[in-house]
Parts: structure tokens; sequence; C-alpha cells
């Protein structure tokens, strides 16, 4: 049964610092990866999607890894914004006919002026 | 192009009702997932519709049952509500198995 868990569960940091957020899950027989962003009380919105086949993808200040066969991602946030803070989710799929996420637990993120 | 949307946005209900919960995919999706995500915790897949069937369904009790409509639009229906059935529940649209879309999230709470 595929668990994903990802650490820290919280991280407060000043504005201006990069930051690493860590995804792990147990199956490494992914599809592919994602992360998204939640504002509280709010739906998901996708950041970044990984291919199973991928190492890295990028957009702006953010940039998330993939290694599969350590079952771990990270997301890297360049030079942290006010605006950055929110609850950062992890995801992996395995395909199939659903393709239906199984997600992390996230780190909630807040980034002090 | 609208994205996808959900209704009603909250929600109330005494432990014992009944819900019913609606999302309209966005255009040219014909997919739609739901997830509960309960206070502090990742979205939990529930039931995913295509071809108005369900085609595979989460560690979910019986008295979570959906539907889908000709024009893709669902509902999600759950009886006999507990206190514990209090979450968010987010509806997700994708053209087949592809990466789709999540909604705004439907808050209910059952007191």
């Amino acid at each position: 049964k595929q668990e994903v868990t990802q650490i820290p569960a919280a991280l407060s940091v000043p504005e201006g610092e990069n930051l690493v957020l860590n995804c792990s899950f147990t199956d490494s027989a992914i599809y592919n990866l994602q992360w998204f962003r939640q504002d509280p009380g709010k739906g998901l919105t996708s950041l970044l999607l990984i291919q199973s086949s991928q190492r890295e993808q990028t957009s702006g200040r953010l940039n998330a890894s993939l290694d599969k066969s350590s079952g771990r991602s990270t997301l890297y946030i360049a030079a942290s914004q006010p605006g950055d803070s929110a609850t950062y989710l992890c995801a992996v799929s395995g395909g199939g006919a659903t393709n239906k996420l199984i997600f992390g637990t996230g780190t909630l993120l807040a980034v002090q002026p | 192009d609208a994205g996808v949307t959900q209704s009603p946005t909250h929600l109330i209900k005494t432990r014992g009702q009944q819900v019913t919960l609606r999302c309209s995919p966005k255009s040219g999706h014909d997919t739609v997932s739901w997830y509960q995500q309960a206070l502090g915790q990742g979205p939990q897949f529930i039931f995913q519709y295509y071809e108005e069937e369900e085609r595979q369904r989460g560690n979910f009790p019986d008295r979570f049952s959906g539907h889908q409509f000709p024009n893709y639009s669902s509902e999600l229906n759950v009886n006999a509500l507990l206190l514990g059935d209090s979450a968010l529940y987010l509806c997700a649209s994708s053209l087949g198995s592809a990466s789709g879309n999540f909604g705004p999230g439907t808050r209910l709470t059952v007191t």
C-alpha cells in the first residue's frame, strides 16, 4: 500500500530565505508526482508535475526534483515571499485507469515579512 | 472558460441526515473524482466517475455514493451523516486518466 510522508509538518522562515520541503513515498512504482499549494479552506492549485521518467521540473522560483528509486521528492522555493505562505501537498499517482492521487499530510509554510 | 465548480460552498448538517454535493467539471473534461480532506490531513480518494459509471472506489463505506450525469457533472451523496464526515470535499475533473484540475471544495460540518 502506497504511503506518502511530508517533512516537516510546519515551517516558519523569514522573507527572502531559500527553503526545501520534503516528500517521501513507500512504493517506487509511481506514474507521476505532483506538488500542490492549498490556501486555508480552499481548493488545490497544482504547482508542478513530474512524470516518473523525469528528474525535475521548474516553474519560476519553484523547482521540484524526483528520485524514484529512493522514493523521495523535494520542492525548492527560492527567495521566499509572504505570499508563499500556504500548505504544500505532495501527491503520487500509480497511473492505471483512474490515475488516483495519494496525498501526504502537507507542510504548513509561514513566511514572515 | 470556467474551471471546476462546486456547490454549495459551505453546508451544516445534523448527525443522521443526508447530504448531496455537486460538481461541474472543467469544459472538455469527462471524468470526475471526489476526495475527502479532514482538517489537518491530506485529501483521500473517495471514488471516480467516467461514462456515468463508478470506475474505482477508495476505502469509504457504502454511505458514500455518487452519480455522473450525461453532461459529465457529478453528485456526491452521503447518508446517515456522522460527526467524522465533517471535512472539505474536493472534486477534481480530468480528461480520462490525465492529470486534472481541482475545484474550490465544499466545507461540510456535521453537528
